[in-house]
Formats: structure tokens, C-alpha cells, sequence
């Protein structure tokens, strides 16, 4: 079965370091999206994208924050200056037509620790 | 109000026994809703979606909607120790598929 895969799956920066979080989402697809949970805390919104721009971001996607597609298969997260605050796992996923009703698939996550 | 809110929880059921999980929104403009399922540091799972009211059966599950009241719920039947996870009830307003809005999550225990 098809499945959204994500890298690093864990990553222990140091606060002001840049962070990039890698994704493949299924091949098919055509909408991405980036979500993100802090430990013990509900998953969030973060972006989506559609046709190598973003579609839609939430109130967290700051300037700190941007998303690019680079190579056609990957779907990277780029964290500029990560602060304690942004140690989360941050799940990408990915849907076939984006419209409401289509399934949302998740990769595994990649755990972000910033020290 | 959160926009999302489920059942405070941990919810312990024995096995075999039915579990119910409860989800309310805020918003009426709501279009489509969504059970996962997410065992602890793993990725939500989807287990059932919902579009209409009324009830849709999965196997073992069984969603429940109410538009009219705000209320989506989730029957776990003949529920098994496997089935012991965080339950996320998510919420969209249907323009843009990937932008769900989650509940915190109900913590379900079954006991064999």
C-alpha cells in the first residue's frame, strides 16, 4: 500500500539552528499538508499546498516557517530559526483531489527536539 | 469553546464490551468528519469518515452524526485490548480537505 514516508524521524537541534523535515507523499497525490503535535497536546494545522504554493497556513505558520517542493517528489518543512517552543512531532500528509471527503494520509512523523 | 471537543476521558471498557466516543464542534458550516485512531508516538490513523447524518457502520465501528445538534460520535463494538489508543475526532469545513481542526482526543483503555 502507498504510503506517505517521512525523514529524519528524529531530529535534536540547538535553539537558532535551522531545521529542514523531509516528505515523499504518495505518488498520486496532489495536496500536501504539514501537521504538527506537541507532546500531550491535539495535532495542528499547519499549511497545505497545491500546485507549488501554499493553499492555505495557520496562525503557527509564521515567518519562521516555509514549505517548498523542490524536486517534484519531495515536500520539505523548514524551520528557519527554531525556538524550545517548536519541539513537537510534525506529521506531513498528502490527499489525492484535496476536495472535502478525500482521505488524508500521514507519514510517521518526525519528532523534533530543540535543546 | 473549542472548536472540537471530545470526551475528557481516559474511557476503560472491558473487553467485548461497546465503547462510545463523543465529539462536539462550533461550527455549523462543518461539512466533513473524521475518527483516527493513534496509538502513543505513532501517526493518526483514519478509521471512519462521516458526511451525512445519520449513522455509518465499519466492521466493528459505527459513526454517528447529527448536524442539527453538532455531535459526531464513534461505537466501538466487541471492543478488543488492540483497540486501546487515542481516539481524534476531527472537524472540516469541507474547502479544503487537508485542513481538519482536532479534538484533544479520548484515551481508550479495554481490559481483557
Amino acid at each position: 500500500e502507498p504510503e506517505v514516508t517521512q525523514t529524519p524521524s528524529h531530529q535534536v537541534t540547538q535553539m537558532g539552528q535551522e531545521v529542514i523535515l523531509r516528505c515523499v507523499p504518495i505518488s498520486n497525490h496532489l495536496y500536501f499538508y504539514w501537521y504538527r503535535q506537541i507532546l500531550g497536546q491535539k495535532v495542528e494545522f499547519l499549511v497545505s499546498f497545491y500546485n507549488n504554493e501554499i493553499s492555505e497556513k495557520s496562525e503557527i505558520f509564521d515567518d519562521q516557517f516555509s514549505v517548498e517542493r523542490p524536486d517534484g517528489s519531495n515536500f520539505t518543512l523548514k524551520i528557519r530559526s527554531t525556538k524550545l517552543e517548536d519541539s513537537a512531532m510534525y506529521f506531513c500528509a498528502s490527499n489525492r483531489q484535496g476536495k472535502s471527503g478525500n482521505t488524508i494520509y500521514f507519514g510517521e512523523g518526525s519528532w523534533l527536539t530543540v535543546v | 469553546q473549542k472548536e472540537v471537543e471530545q470526551n475528557s476521558g481516559p474511557l476503560s471498557v472491558p473487553e467485548g464490551a461497546i465503547a462510545s466516543l463523543n465529539c462536539t464542534y462550533s461550527d455549523r458550516g462543518s461539512q466533513s468528519f473524521f475518527w483516527y485512531r493513534q496509538y502513543s508516538g505513532k501517526s493518526p490513523e483514519l478509521i471512519m469518515s462521516i458526511y451525512s447524518n445519520g449513522d455509518k457502520e465499519d466492521g466493528r465501528f459505527t459513526a454517528q452524526l447529527n448536524k442539527a445538534s453538532q455531535y459526531v460520535s464513534l461505537l466501538i463494538r466487541d471492543s478488543q485490548p488492540s483497540d486501546s489508543a487515542t481516539y481524534l475526532c476531527a472537524v472540516n469545513m469541507g474547502t479544503n480537505a487537508g485542513k481538519s481542526t482536532f479534538g484533544d482526543g479520548t484515551t481508550l483503555t479495554v481490559k481483557p
